[in-house]
């Protein structure tokens, strides 16, 4: 079965630009979230989805950030416009919610020049 | 605030046995995972716990005490590869979301 899967792996980019981050959950798993991993800050949860629906955007740092899920198979990350300070790690994850684990994809390594 | 801590870096012995802590505000937790990663890799989950005690899973072991808002992970038999940083993670009251604690590095010398 596949795991959680998101593009692209690496991105480089100008300060000012829209960056966009895709993330494809588990088949069947309900939730969705989006993370973003710094030194400084560590595993950060920005906002979550249940069945499509953002649940929780309390994470999300300012209005430069938005998120997506327009059906069970996709959702998107989106900074615009983007800022160095915004360069991480950012995960995706997936779950069936209920105290079962997250299941993490391998990450997408956003550096903002 | 939910802050959930652990110590930052830890140092042990191939072969030995090693517990990492973790302690958390009990006030809005609900149980707590375990995580690990790899330099450069995505987390990967080891062990939750929901009720009060051990969970033992291989060499992995995990234990909960909910009153005094403290966790720990034990691992035995320690081995080269089980150097990486282990993330503990409180949940909320229904269990589907997920604050991390900073991550303590395990490095595992021979």
């Amino acid at each position: 079965d596949a795991g959680v899967i998101q593009s692209p792996r690496h991105e480089v980019t100008e300060m000012g630009q829209e960056v966009t981050l895709r993330c494809k959950p588990i088949s069947g798993h309900d939730y969705l979230f989006w993370y973003r991993q710094t030194m400084m800050r560590g595993l950060e949860l920005l906002i979550y989805f249940n069945n499509n629906v953002p649940i929780d955007d309390s994470g999300m740092p300012e209005d430069r950030f938005s998120a997506k899920m327009p059906n069970a198979s996709f959702s998107t990350l989106k900074i615009q416009p983007s800022e160095p300070r915004d360069s991480a790690v950012y995960f995706c994850a997936s779950s069936t919610g209920g105290f079962q684990p997250q299941h993490f994809g391998d990450g997408t390594r956003l550096s903002i020049l | 605030g939910q802050n959930i801590d652990q110590p930052t870096e830890m140092t042990a012995t191939e072969g030995a046995i090693v517990q990492i802590n973790c302690t958390y505000q009990t006030s809005g937790f609900n149980g707590l995972f375990w995580y690990q990663q790899h330099a450069g890799e995505a987390p990967t989950f080891l062990s939750y716990n929901v009720l009060d005690g051990l969970e033992e899973k291989g060499r992995f072991s995990s234990f909960l005490s909910r009153s005094k808002g403290y966790s720990y992970l034990l691992l035995k038999e320690l081995q080269m590869k089980d150097s990486a940083s282990y993330l503990c993670a409180g949940t909320n009251n229904a269990g589907n979301m997920l604050t991390f604690g900073g991550g303590t590095r395990l490095m595992v010398k021979p």
